[in-house]
């Protein structure tokens, strides 16, 4: 089992909220990313970071933010959630190499209402 | 035209079938891939990395067609438990991974 962990597993939330995504990983791995997926479709990357103080925007716009202040932590903050965010986020981390895996937490399916 | 493509399926295909996937990539400097599985609702795992020699996993097989830039995944004698989306990774710039969309396999009793 991969060693890296997201909360909350589900979040329903109201229009306007600040919400903030938790990502953790005890592997040391430098590399850490942020997915987004909706049903049945394809994943879209939206940050990623190659360690401590880097972050880096993906390939899909999103009107999220992150920060990397610590290896093993990597959470993604939308300041005011939409219904157009509902979503499943992914987070994933791999070694700085080009031939490793990366490992998923087991996303967070959020529904802004 | 993007970097990784996959057939998005369906495949239907009987228990006790061989199915083969295919997948292209544009990036000819890419030097890592791999098949992911991701079954509904659930995240990606790692189903196998792709090496150039090809590589085998008991009912799978994965090669590598460099001058083609294609990979693809061959599963035999398929169960049940294979129906699921089979993702192409692909390692391209920066280090980064290029994922396809996915390929959805079902496999019917």
């Amino acid at each position: 089992e991969a060693d890296i962990y997201q909360t909350p597993r589900y979040l329903v939330i109201g229009t306007g909220k600040k919400i903030t995504l938790e990502c953790s990983q005890t592997m040391g791995h430098d590399k850490m990313y942020w997915y987004q997926q909706d049903p049945g479709m394809e994943l879209h990357l939206i940050h990623y970071s190659y360690g401590v103080n880097s972050t880096e925007k993906g390939d899909l716009s999103s009107e999220s933010t992150v920060s990397r202040i610590r290896t093993e932590h990597f959470p993604l903050t939308l300041e005011s959630a939409r219904p157009s965010h509902t979503s499943q986020y992914l987070c994933a981390s791999s070694e700085y190499s080009l031939e490793t895996e990366a490992f998923f937490g087991q996303g967070t399916r959020l529904t802004v209402v | 035209r993007k970097e990784v493509e996959q057939d998005p399926g369906p495949f239907n295909v009987p228990e006790g079938a061989t199915v083969a996937f295919n997948c292209t990539y544009s990036n000819s400097a890419s030097q890592s891939f791999f098949w992911y599985r991701q079954d509904c609702r659930k995240e990606p795992k790692l189903l196998m990395s792709v090496y150039s020699s090809g590589n085998e996993d008991g009912r799978f097989t994965a090669q590598l067609n460099r001058a083609s830039q294609y990979i693809s995944l061959l599963i035999r004698d398929s169960k049940l438990s294979d129906s699921a989306t089979y993702l192409c990774v692909v390692s391209g710039s920066n280090y980064q991974l290029i994922w396809g969309a996915g390929t959805k396999l079902i496999i019917k009793p």
